[in-house]
């Protein structure tokens, strides 16, 4: 059973307001990402990070930040939230550097985000 | 341009009867190809995999066939199941570039008829 947590689960704010999303997982993981997704469409990678103190951006272009200060955790900040950053945000992680089964992600439930 | 394509947005199928979900993809260099069932306010899970090497991969009721020349894959539900109901996402990725990061199809919502 993977263990990968996010919070909030759903969050509704205000427009310019300033939001961390967080994701936490026990297992160990050294890589992590951040997918965006929105009903009907494909998973879009933001944000990843090999281990400490690395952070990558992904495929689509995101306006959030990402930190990596510990394996176990790596929280998404919108500085100033927007009608069009609503979209819900997944947090996964898989090992890195086993093999070929080091490309199973481990996903967390994600955060529903609508920004007003 | 999509690598990934999961050309049917949704399938419906009776309970006990063979669901098959399929994915094409684009891009030569994939070389490892993943299954994931999403529910509605979760995150995807991960159901099956297989590696380029392979043809066929079985896991109970879950089996992933792959033809690399046609550049297709396909999963097979047999039976199926009501709880097999959900979002189905098809990912490659190539080793080696981006250290295996994944690209996702836009996903196929399996409906199982009780």
């Amino acid at each position: 059973e993977a263990d990968i947590y996010q919070t909030p689960r759903y969050l509704v704010i205000g427009t310019g307001k300033k939001i961390t999303l967080e994701c936490s997982q026990t297992m160990g993981h050294d890589k992590m990402y951040w997918y965006q997704q929105d009903p009907g469409m494909e998973l879009h990678l933001i944000h990843y990070s090999y281990g400490v103190n690395s952070t990558e951006k992904g495929d689509l272009s995101s306006e959030s930040t990402v930190s990596r200060i510990r394996t176990e955790h790596f929280p998404l900040t919108l500085e100033s939230a927007r009608p069009s950053h609503t979209s819900q945000y997944l947090c996964a992680s898989s090992e890195y550097g086993q093999g070929r089964q080091g490309n199973e992600q481990f996903f967390g439930p994600g955060t529903r985000l609508t920004v007003l | 341009d999509q690598q990934v394509k999961q050309n049917s947005p949704s399938l419906s199928v009776q309970e006990g009867r063979i669901s098959i979900l399929n994915c094409d993809y684009t891009n030569s260099m994939f070389d490892y190809f993943l299954w994931y069932k999403k529910y509605p306010a979760e995150g995807p899970t991960f159901l099956i995999s297989i590696s380029s090497i392979k043809d066929k991969n079985e896991d109970g009721r879950f089996t992933v066939f792959l033809n690399k020349s046609a550049k297709h894959l396909s999963l097979h539900i047999v039976p199926s199941q009501p709880g097999d109901s959900a979002v189905y996402f098809c990912a490659a990725s190539a080793y080696g570039g981006s250290q295996g990061n994944l690209i996702f199809g836009k996903g196929t919502k399996l409906s199982v008829k009780p």
